[in-house]
């Protein structure tokens, strides 16, 4: 089946101006993920979204960033006045729900979107 | 907090060579713990996991061992080959009822040559 889809796969900006990334999770699962790997920082967990509870975001770097979930599927990330250091492989995870209920340890990651801050 | 250390790369091997890559962690509940990979110019890819203590995963003859008593869960494999040139991640995840986010290592480069 289809996995974990991302878009665009490359993204070039200027410094200062906001760009939206997004994440199709494999059909189902209701745990959705964001992750940045940079070469500075390594990957890191960025926001963290279950089901319709209010999301995790104690990743986010700073107010810079934001993201939603619509509809409990699709999933964007927003950053708000790039800066350079916003350089980086940004990377969706999703997992499913157990059978038997809870989530699992599973993650499936997408192929990332590279943004590129001029 | 919770945190994966991993050694550094780049391990540069001959194939049919030997592979171990060192992973221990610390963490204050008991995780699951995984092993990563990503191969060059693909996303990342589970690779094997294990869930408890004791547990082995295994994988593509890949194998590694969840060993409570040392915080470790190295990565081995007998007999590496040019396609397993990649970059591999340890990591560690908590299930709670809130907060399952991956704690990665920084990840190992494996280079192996004819």
């Amino acid at each position: 089946g289809a996995g974990v889809s991302q878009s665009p796969s490359n993204k070039v900006t200027e410094k200062g101006k906001d760009v939206e990334l997004r994440c199709d999770p494999i059909s189902g699962h209701t745990a959705l993920y964001w992750y940045r790997q940079s070469l500075g920082q390594g990957l890191e967990f960025l926001i963290y979204f279950q089901g319709n509870s209010a999301p995790d975001k104690s990743g986010l770097p700073s107010d810079r960033f934001s993201a939603e979930r619509t509809g409990g599927s699709v999933s964007t990330l927003t950053i708000q006045r790039t800066q350079q250091e916003d350089s980086a492989v940004y990377l969706c995870a999703s997992s499913p729900l157990r059978a038997s209920g809870g989530y699992t340890d599973t993650q499936y990651f997408g192929p990332g979107t590279r943004l590129t801050v001029l | 907090g919770d945190s994966v250390t991993q050694m550094e790369g780049p391990v540069t091997l001959s194939e049919e060579a030997f592979l171990t890559i060192n992973c221990t962690y610390t963490a204050t509940g008991y995780p699951s713990l995984f092993w990563y990979v990503q191969y060059p110019g693909e996303g990342l890819q589970l690779l094997l996991k294990a869930t408890k203590a004791d547990d082995k995963g295994s994988n593509k003859g890949f194998e590694a061992t969840y060993r409570k008593e040392t915080t470790s869960f190295h990565l081995e494999k007998g007999s590496v080959q040019v396609s397993d040139s990649a970059v591999y991640f340890c990591a560690l995840l908590i299930l709670t009822g809130g907060g399952n986010k991956l704690t990665f290592g920084t990840g190992t480069q494996l280079k192996v040559e004819l």
